[in-house]
């Protein structure tokens, strides 16, 4: 198994420019979610899908749009970026099991930075 | 509003010594806590507690969940330079739908 996989790993854009972060993986996990990390910040939950075909904000969902076409992608765009969403961007997935968490597992990561 | 809060934001200490990472969490109807390590990647996962496992241990570390004062603790004993890193502890929301992170304890262990 790839486990969970991003691309790009890293990404330079100018204000204003939209782009696309991929997001995919290959354990049939029903739960996935993204997230962004800024310094001192910890990790502030974007997106997220509990399944193909639904999708809901999280607490940063501004500026960014999701969907979920399929269980193994989740791809985050950013329609119009701007400086404040310079961010390491991570896509995590775990097995929906009701309200008791299990394990999430985290993508490598994607530093965006907007200049 | 769900909030989890972890102490303190940083620490520097040497090899050899023990270490306590502290995480206060205010969330209704609470489900679980999770503690991950984050190195100069993304993090990993290292204990989830629960109603039903309130202690867990793996090697040097280990974790204690009190539910009644809402609160858990991450001990490493004999630390190593290898511990260096950021750990993060998460808990559940209430609707089950997301996972709300601390911002996280900076550890350095110097040799």
């Amino acid at each position: 198994n790839a486990g969970v996989t991003q691309t790009p790993k890293f990404q330079v854009l100018k204000t204003g420019q939209s782009m696309t972060l991929q997001c995919a993986q290959d354990m049939n996990h029903e739960y996935m979610s993204w997230y962004r990390q800024d310094p001192g910040m910890g990790l502030r939950l974007i997106h997220y899908s509990v399944g193909a075909g639904i999708t809901d904000q999280g607490e940063v969902p501004n500026g960014y749009n999701v969907s979920r076409s399929t269980t193994e992608d989740f791809p985050l765009r950013l329609l119009s970026a701007a400086p404040s969403q310079t961010s390491v961007y991570f896509c995590a997935s775990r097995k929906s099991s009701g309200r008791l968490y299990n394990e999430q597992f985290f993508g490598p990561g994607t530093r965006l930075t907007v200049l | 509003e769900d909030k989890v809060v972890q102490s303190p934001l940083s620490l520097v200490v040497h090899e050899g010594d023990t270490v306590t990472l502290n995480c206060s969490y205010e969330v209704t109807n609470f489900r679980s806590l999770l503690w991950y390590k984050q190195e100069k990647k993304a993090p990993t996962f290292l204990f989830m507690l629960t109603s039903s496992g309130i202690e867990k241990k793996s090697g040097r570390l280990s974790s204690i969940l009190d539910k009644k004062e809402l609160f858990s603790i991450l001990n490493i004993t004999a630390t190593q330079t290898g511990d260096s890193a950021v750990y993060l502890c998460a808990v559940g929301n209430q609707a089950g739908t997301a996972l709300i992170f601390g911002k996280g304890t900076t550890l350095s262990v110097s040799s």
